[in-house]
């Protein structure tokens, strides 16, 4: 069936630096994207989405970058903070009834002080 | 905070048994969904309700149910409880059924023992 995927199950970072965390996706009706942000005993926390029309969005810190010709999503955090470590899930809404939304498997981010 | 409320936080009981979550919605929020999270299979979408009524459905099994009351809470009834049921049970809302962020409670965590 169709699947949200993450290419790395983690991704370790010096603070200051900035990371890159990549989604790929294989619904090509895909016509929505989220980034979420899940700490440790919490839900997962809206970062930013995208719309299918657009191909970069940018927020405080964090800008996603939407490939449709190669079906991939990536979430960039600039500047990043030992308050960053998280696992971060990426989500579709390939165009279905309603609002469900697909989870990629998530990729944790650890930053090192 | 994200708005979302969810009851009981934690909940311990036996295979066979039957336990129902409740989910009060952000304030002016007409779409409730229920998403599963466990170890081997991810965040995974479960139901959606909108405004009282069933608007799409996921990998939810037979012995789950939930419903959605005039006042928008919603509960979801898990009966015939398994092992595998285990899991963090999240409840998201949005403000209709759409392209919209949904936000997401602190979720329950159930263990079936």
């Amino acid at each position: 069936g169709e699947s949200v995927g993450l290419h790395l199950p983690t991704l370790s970072v010096q603070e200051g630096d900035n990371s890159i965390i990549n989604c790929a996706y294989s619904n090509s009706a895909s016509d929505y994207f989220i980034w979420y942000k899940q700490e440790s005993g919490k839900g997962p926390q809206f970062i930013i989405d995208i719309r299918s029309n657009m191909d970069k969005r940018q927020g405080q810190r964090v800008t996603v970058l939407l490939n449709k010709t190669v079906k991939h999503l990536s979430l960039q955090i600039a500047a990043t903070q030992p308050g960053d470590s998280a696992v971060y899930f990426c989500a579709e809404n390939g165009g279905n009834a309603g609002n469900m939304l697909t989870f990629g498997g998530g990729t944790r981010l650890m930053v090192k002080p | 905070d994200s708005g979302v409320t969810q009851t009981p936080k934690h909940l311990i009981t036996a295979t066979g048994q039957r336990v129902t979550l409740r989910c009060s919605p952000r304030s002016g929020d007409l779409s409730v969904y229920w998403y599963q999270q466990s170890l081997d299979q991810g965040l995974q979408f479960l139901i959606q309700y909108y405004n009282g009524e069933e608007r799409a459905k996921g990998n939810i099994l037979e012995r789950f149910s939930a419903q959605q009351f005039p006042d928008l809470h919603s509960e979801l009834n898990l009966s015939s409880l398994e092992l595998g049921d285990s899991a963090l049970y999240f409840c998201a809302s949005s403000a209709r059924q759409g392209w919209e962020t949904q936000y997401f409670g602190p979720g329950t965590r159930l263990l079936v023992l």
